[in-house]
Order: C-alpha cells, then sequence, then structure tokens
C-alpha cells in the first residue's frame, strides 16, 4: 500500500515556468514532509522540508505548500531553470523511535527546457 | 568529511551468488536505512537501524539481511541473489540533533545487477 501518493509522474516545462507536484497521505501521524532532488547517477538530496504546523515554507524558490485538512502537501518552483530538471520525491515520515524512516511517493521526472 | 559512503558502486551477480553492500557514515548518526530504487516505484525500505546492534524489518526485506555492528557502519547483506533483485540500492543515515528534524543523508548507490 503506497504511502504517499505523488503525481504527477513526468513533468516538462520552459524555463521560467512554474512546476508543480502534488502529493497526498493518509497516515495522520506523519509529522515530517521533506522533498528531496535526485540527478542522475546520484543519491537523493534533501531540498526542504515542513512541519504539519505550517502551511507553507519558501527556501529560495523552492516553496513548499501544505494542506493539513486536505492531507496533501506540494512543491512549487518558481523561475524553474534547466539545472532544476532532476527526479523530485515527496515523502513523509512519523517520529519517535522510527524516527527518519521515510516513505517516499514514486517521484516526478520534471524536464525544464531552455 | 566524507558523508555516506558505499561500497561498491556497481556489482555484477550470478543467480545464486551472495554479496555484501557496505555502507559506512561518518557523522556519528544514530540512523540508517538500505533502500532500493527500481523504475516508477521510488524508494523502498528494505531494513533500518535505530543504534547499534539493533535491526528492523522494513517494506521489501525478503532475500536480505542486515547487520549494525558498529555506529558508523551498515552492512546489507543477499544470501542468494535473484533477477528480481537488480536494482540500485541506497544507504542513509539520519540524526535529529541539532534541528530537532530528521534530515536524511543518501549515499551515492550502488548500482546490482543479478543475470
Amino acid at each position: 500500500q503506497q504511502q504517499v501518493k505523488q503525481s504527477p509522474q513526468s513533468l516538462i516545462v520552459q524555463k521560467g515556468g512554474i512546476p508543480i507536484i502534488n502529493c497526498a497521505y493518509e497516515n495522520t501521524a506523519f509529522d515530517y514532509f521533506p522533498w528531496y532532488q535526485q540527478f542522475p547517477g546520484k543519491g537523493p538530496a534533501l531540498l526542504i522540508a515542513i512541519r504539519p504546523d505550517v502551511s507553507e515554507k519558501k527556501e529560495g524558490r523552492f516553496t513548499i505548500s501544505f494542506n493539513k485538512s486536505a492531507k496533501q502537501f506540494s512543491l512549487h518552483i518558481m523561475d524553474s531553470q534547466p539545472g532544476d530538471s532532476a527526479t523530485y520525491f515527496c515523502a513523509a515520515s512519523i517520529g519517535g523511535s522510527t524516527l527518519g524512516r521515510l516513505y517516499f511517493g514514486r517521484g516526478t521526472q520534471l524536464t525544464v527546457w531552455p | 568529511n566524507a558523508g555516506v559512503t558505499q561500497t561498491p558502486k556497481f556489482r555484477v551477480l550470478k543467480t545464486g551468488q551472495s554479496m555484501t553492500l557496505l555502507c559506512a557514515q561518518d557523522m556519528n548518526h544514530e540512523y540508517m536505512y538500505w533502500y532500493r530504487q527500481d523504475p516508477g516505484m521510488g524508494l523502498r525500505l528494505i531494513h533500518y537501524s535505530v543504534g547499534e546492534g539493533t535491526t528492523a524489518k522494513g517494506e521489501v526485506p525478503d532475500g536480505y539481511n542486515v547487520s549494525r555492528l558498529k555506529k558508523q557502519n551498515f552492512l546489507l547483506g543477499l544470501e542468494s541473489a535473484a533477477p528480481s533483485q537488480t536494482s540500485v540500492y541506497f544507504c542513509a543515515s539520519s540524526s535529529t540533533r541539532g534541528t530537532g528534524a530528521p534530515a536524511a543523508f543518501f549515499g551515492q548507490g550502488t548500482r546490482l545487477t543479478v543475470v
């Protein structure tokens, strides 16, 4: 059973566009929602993360929007650049003894055309 | 500061052979994880460890064993490799010290092909 559902599977935008990647979850015990960026041949790297007590978090051109009641969160990339072309994974985690155990979405392959 | 280092980076195995993947982290993290990544499937947790000498099963543990004899190392073993275990394997470590957020750091991956 997929704990975190991610869409779309792939996304193509022009340079300067604002790609949006959406994720949804069911388990209300999740209390930490990171996004990871992965380039070909590399491991995933933490991009930005949010906790459910805030509705939005911005770091540079990357913004997470969080809707606790709908159990959904999304990643927005402002002024996208060809260098942002990568696979993006949303994830969710529960605290406690398994702190850091991440449940991943299936990923979105983003292509930004120059 | 190397972070999380995985060895080997590539390996081809024949069906039935065994091998061990090594993960080493130099950040003094308590938690370590092994994930596998398959096209269209995201990353799925195989096994994890919350401390030296402890291990637990993740989502897809069958066919794998792990050991964490030292805090900095987490080993993933395949006793009898099968073609279904062809995948890219990632090790990760995490800690909450300082930020309180369980940031996970990943290694570069091991691409395993079982023929």
